[in-house]
């Protein structure tokens, strides 16, 4: 089943906030294998994290990840504008050797 | 450069077949360790992963949805096909098809989607 993220986190420009992706030792637990996608509206996902922490050329830092037991976090500092959008973790599953994405999260910039 | 399209029906009817085809360049499926995933997003709801091809021809599916969905190579070396049968209402969705190399298990590229309608 999918992974478990909050609806919804939000935060004034400058600040950090943290999002959530819980599941279990079969996926987000057993594997360093979560990546995190951001997507504004209308438009298609963008990766900005995978394999826990790494980010892809051009992303920017101010996006990073972790993990701890079976919940992975994403973690974006110095809020900006443009980061309202919905982000998805995604992980590996152990069962029937398949991937799972999270609930989405949508963030908002107050 | 990598780029993705998908293409396909925008509307079927409940009991029909889908066939979506990824066409795609930048890149190799068959020498590259490449793999291409199908991804749907029903309208306003979370993301969901269909199934992925690898550059061995190796194919995986969703669980829940296994017995309906076929992944393959199409007839061009740069295409990729899902087939989806039974197509019911609450298969409307957009579907995207993202490349993922293998080993990152993550999709560092998208198309840009296609919307497909199921309705009589």
């Amino acid at each position: 089943s999918a992974l478990t993220q909050p609806a919804s986190v939000s935060g004034s420009p400058g600040q950090s906030i943290t999002i959530s992706c819980t599941g279990t030792s079969t996926d987000v637990g057993g594997y360093n294998l979560v990546s995190w996608y951001q997507q504004h509206p209308g438009r298609a996902p963008k990766l900005i994290i995978f394999e826990i922490t790494k980010r892809p050329s051009g992303v920017s830092d101010r996006f990073s990840g972790s993990k701890s037991g079976n919940t992975a976090s994403l973690t974006i500092s110095g809020l900006q504008a443009d980061d309202e959008a919905d982000y998805f973790c995604f992980s590996y599953t152990e069962i029937g050797t398949s991937f799972v994405f999270g609930t989405g999260t949508k963030v908002s910039v107050l | 450069q990598v780029t993705l399209r998908e293409s396909g029906p925008a509307l079927v009817k409940p009991t029909q077949t889908l066939t979506l085809t990824c066409t795609f360049s930048g890149f190799s499926l068959t020498t590259s360790q490449m793999c291409v995933s199908w991804i749907r997003q029903p309208p306003g709801k979370a993301l969901e992963w269909l199934a992925r091809l690898d550059w061995d021809d190796d194919t995986h599916y969703s669980t829940s949805l296994r017995t309906r969905l076929t992944i393959s190579k199409g007839t061009s070396k740069n295409q990729v096909v899902l087939t989806m049968t039974n197509m019911d209402p609450m298969d409307t969705a957009t579907y995207y098809c993202a490349r993922m190399p293998l080993g990152t298990y993550a999709h560092d590229s998208w198309g840009q989607g296609t919307l497909v309608t199921v309705s009589p």
